[in-house]
């Protein structure tokens, strides 16, 4: 069974620029979640999205949107980078029961100039 | 509120010694706890999770974990480390959503 994919795994943007990320869940998972990891706030919950409506959602500003696709694809949106984006964002599935073990992807490293 | 504390940022351990990673929580309600390990520039891989039942549990790669309610604790154990387990472990809990709070990690360095 494949694993959780990410897009890209590395991009470098600027400030003021928006950028989208995309994941790909586990076949058969219709939750997919994702977190922020920094060194400064460690992981953080950005939001999570079950069968094309967002469910939970944390505390991070507007400019982070995503949304969830019908074949449980997902995609995360940043407008407006500010440098404090910088970070590892990890997507990761589940069935979405909430006691199902979430897998996670590799992450995509951003990194705002 | 739910509130994961990992009060060890680093554990230095020398190869085939035992090791503990403490992990508390806080939280209300009735939770389920997780353990992940992230080894460099990789995502997080699940090691164990209690969820009801015994109370100690054990996952991949010879660590185990012992629930414990009445001291919040849910710490990480392995009798006998290798080079190999050198890596971030986060301690992460969740009240039955797929929102998982996380501890701040502990960096585990295995020395030979």
């Amino acid at each position: 069974k494949a694993g959780v994919t990410q897009t890209p795994r590395y991009l470098i943007k600027t400030r003021g620029q928006q950028v989208t990320l995309s994941c790909s869940p586990i076949s058969g998972h219709r939750s997919v979640s994702w977190y922020q990891q920094t060194p400064g706030q460690g992981l953080q919950f950005l939001f999570e999205y079950f069968s094309e409506t967002q469910r939970n959602k944390g505390n991070f500003p507007g400019r982070f949107s995503g949304r969830q696709f019908s074949n449980s694809r997902s995609e995360m949106n940043v407008s407006t980078l500010e440098l404090g984006d910088s970070a590892l964002y990890l997507c990761a599935s589940s069935r979405g029961t909430g006691q199902e073990t979430q897998y996670f992807g590799p992450g995509t490293r951003l990194l705002v100039l | 509120a739910q509130s994961v504390t990992q009060l060890d940022s680093q554990v230095p351990v020398f190869e085939e010694a035992p090791v503990e990673l403490r992990c508390n929580y806080s939280s209300s309600v009735s939770v389920y706890l997780f353990w992940y390990v992230q080894y460099p520039n990789q995502g997080l891989q699940l090691l164990l999770k209690y969820l009801s039942g015994s109370t100690l549990v054990k996952g991949i790669n010879g660590f185990e974990a012992e629930f414990n309610k009445s001291q919040t604790s849910f710490h990480l154990r392995k009798p006998s480390v290798h080079i190999s387990d050198t890596a971030e472990y986060f301690c992460a809990v969740n009240n039955n959503t797929d929102k998982l709070i996380f501890g701040t990690g502990t960096r585990l360095q295995v020395f030979p």
